[in-house]
């Protein structure tokens, strides 16, 4: 089946602090894959994703790399702020599966400290 | 709002009894999607409606889940019988593609305690 497996939080860190949140999936075919934010009493919103192997996603700063030989996406931002204090989420889906549905990891919680 | 609604946002319910969660998805997106996000878990798919066809419903837990969508809008998943370990978040979430992944829209969720 498919998973995805990220780090377990929380992650506390200063503002201006290097941010890594470490994703690895496991698929039955070839995924796409996401991260998707979810901030303090706001909905889960897409934060950025990519189709294929080496694509790179970017958004807000962060920024996470499709590498197919390690089946990893990990979320890098290089320079956090307070506001980016949010529970983040790996996700895959593959297209034409049925729904195409998307398959989450277990959220990693960040907290950044003024 | 242009937002996928949800509601109500809380519902407190005795074990045993029945409840019903209601997501008015964004206007002309054709899949809808429900989540279930249980403390310290992941967010666990339960159920997909996409257009008319019949929905996916390899994830909901028991037969005591199902849920319907009329009119391809709004979606009322509903639970008989809570459980305490039906204690969860439940997101509701729709897209205008087949390729739900690409972009889905969630609501903010209702947050369902079972005492």
């Amino acid at each position: 089946g498919n998973s995805v497996t990220q780090m377990e939080g929380p992650v506390t860190l200063s503002e201006e602090a290097f941010l890594t949140i470490n994703c690895t999936y496991t698929a039955t075919g070839y995924p796409s894959l996401f991260w998707y934010v979810q901030y303090p009493g706001e909905g889960l919103q897409l934060l950025l994703k990519a189709t294929k192997a080496d694509d790179k996603g970017s958004n807000k700063g962060f920024e996470a790399t499709y590498r197919k030989e390690t089946t990893s996406f990990h979320l890098e931002k290089g320079s956090v702020q307070v506001s980016d204090s949010a529970v983040y989420f790996c996700a895959l889906t593959l297209y034409g599966a049925a729904g195409n549905k998307l398959t989450f990891g277990g959220g990693t919680r960040v907290l950044v400290k003024p | 709002g242009a937002g996928v609604s949800q509601s109500p946002s809380n519902k407190v319910t005795e074990k045993g009894k029945d409840v019903e969660l209601r997501c008015d998805p964004i206007s002309g997106h054709t899949a809808l999607y429900w989540y279930r996000q249980s403390l310290g878990q992941g967010l666990e798919f339960l159920i997909y409606f996409q257009g008319n066809s019949a929905p996916d419903k390899s994830g909901l837990p028991s037969d005591r889940f199902s849920a319907e969508r009329t009119g391809g809008s709004v979606s009322t998943l509903t639970i008989q019988r809570t459980q305490q370990e039906d204690s969860a978040v439940y997101l509701c979430a729709s897209s205008d593609k087949q390729g739900g992944g690409e972009k889905l829209f969630f609501g903010s969720g209702t947050q369902l305690s079972v005492l």
